[in-house]
């Protein structure tokens, strides 16, 4: 079945460090790829989206680009600011778009 | 334009009571999806509704859940006779149509319960 893998964490980068979050993933046909960030205390918020093979999502300077060819699907920030620590979440969408399938998120702390 | 609302924020109960979590969807979405996520992991689909009817429920477990989406009013998850177990964030996202998550849903900002 469909199903995602993430990097594990935490993670704790110094403030303007370079950032790299592992995703791969597992799917029949041609899914929709996401990032979801959350904040200590609420909810998922979408930070970035891509809905076919070498598209680029990108929001707030995070970047993922979809690789079919290594079902991969890595968030990147070249500088990370403290206000950034949150949990990240890679997620992907069923071929119905009714059902997502999430990681199980990574711990990210930025220390000044 | 509200986004998805969710209430209670917190919700605490001792095991054996009821839990009732509602869900009120974007203005217009008539589409609701339920999903928990337990300490330490992702987030995994619970139920997926339409008004009135119930099109998906793959995810939920096979005793004490329930889940409705009445014509009038919020989505409203139900957990009877609750257990340590069930302690966990719940988070509900809407649509307008039926799969448009392909484009990503948003979600609201959850229950939290607590259970003792």
């Amino acid at each position: 079945g469909d199903s995602v893998t993430q990097m594990e964490g935490p993670v704790t980068l110094s403030e303007e460090a370079f950032l790299t979050i592992n995703c791969t993933y597992t799917a029949t046909g041609y899914p929709s790829l996401f990032w979801y960030v959350q904040y200590p205390g609420e909810g998922l918020q979408l930070l970035l989206k891509a809905t076919k093979a070498d598209d680029k999502g990108s929001n707030k300077g995070f970047e993922a680009t979809y690789r079919k060819e290594t079902t991969s699907f890595h968030l990147e920030k070249g500088s990370v600011q403290v206000s950034d620590s949150a949990v990240y979440f890679c997620a992907l969408s069923s071929n119905t778009g009714n059902q997502f399938y999430f990681g199980t998120g990574t711990s990210l702390t930025v220390i000044p | 334009n509200a986004g998805v609302m969710q209430n209670p924020r917190h919700l605490v109960r001792r095991r054996g009571q009821e839990a009732r979590l509602r869900c009120s969807p974007m203005k217009g979405h008539s589409h609701v999806y339920w999903y928990r996520q337990l300490p330490e992991e992702g987030l995994k689909f619970m139920v997926y509704l339409q008004k009135e009817n119930i099109i998906d429920e793959s995810g939920m477990p096979k005793e004490r859940f329930s889940a409705e989406f009445p014509k009038e009013g919020p989505s409203i998850l139900r957990i009877q006779q609750v257990v340590r177990g069930d302690s966990a964030a719940y988070f509900c996202a809407s649509s307008a149509n039926e799969g448009q998550g392909v484009y990503g849903y948003t979600f609201g900002s959850g229950t939290r319960l607590t259970v003792v």
